[in-house]
């Protein structure tokens, strides 16, 4: 059982380029989230899932992308990277009982120079 | 505006004494709060959580206590073991339409000291 899948682990983009972080589950979690973590800024929602077909903006969605067509795969885009967007990015899936929260990624850690 | 609190971005504790990490929540609408352990490398690993309508919950050596009117909630670590060193996140959810999204906390670094 993988659980929660990213790829890739570690990633350096210059400014002005555009990729796309994986996210992939399977468990058959309805909900699926982006966070990023920063320091002393703990983990932020970029955006989120709650289930196929059906997205909505979490804290910080401004400069990422996200669809959902699949119930296992849940992929971030970055449209136009900027250094403000160095970061670790988690992705996490989870079900619709609330006591067991939600189950993480191992992060891929973004450098954009 | 943040909705998930931790005021104490460190703590350092005696091995084998209590650890005490403190949150403060603003939404009334969230119904579960849950506690994330994350290691250095690593994403966060769930802990223990607790229901809105309950003040406790325990498991093992980690136990959630709930005040709801104060509209905090503590997690104490008993004994404390050098494997508890990590960061520690408060984070609560609600269960109705738009609100079931995860909010985390800024996190508190515990340290246990041999």
């Amino acid at each position: 059982n993988a659980g929660v899948t990213q790829t890739p682990k570690f990633q350096v983009l210059k400014t002005g380029q555009s990729m796309t972080l994986q996210c992939a589950q399977d468990m058959n979690h309805e909900y699926m989230s982006w966070y990023r973590q920063d320091p002393g800024m703990g983990l932020r929602l970029i955006h989120y899932s709650v289930g196929a077909g059906i997205t909505d903006q979490g804290e910080v969605p401004n400069g990422y992308n996200v669809s959902r067509s699949t119930t296992e795969d849940f992929p971030l885009r970055l449209l136009s990277a900027a250094p403000s967007q160095t970061s670790v990015y988690f992705c996490a899936s989870s079900t619709d009982r609330e006591a067991y929260g939600y189950t993480f990624g191992s992060g891929t850690r973004l450098t954009v120079v | 505006d943040q909705q998930v609190k931790q005021n104490s971005p460190s703590l350092s504790v005696q091995e084998g004494r209590i650890s005490i990490l403190n949150c403060d929540y603003t939404n009334s609408m969230f119904d579960y709060f849950l506690w994330y352990k994350k290691y250095p490398a690593e994403g966060p690993t769930f802990l223990i959580s607790i229901s809105s309508i309950k003040d406790k919950n325990e498991d093992g050596r980690f136990t959630v206590f709930l005040n709801k009117s104060a509209k905090h909630l503590s997690l104490h670590i008993v004994p404390s073991q050098p494997g508890d060193s990590a960061v520690y996140f408060c984070a609560a959810r609600g269960t109705n339409f738009g609100n079931e999204k995860l909010t985390f906390g800024t996190g508190t670094r515990l340290t246990i000291i041999p």
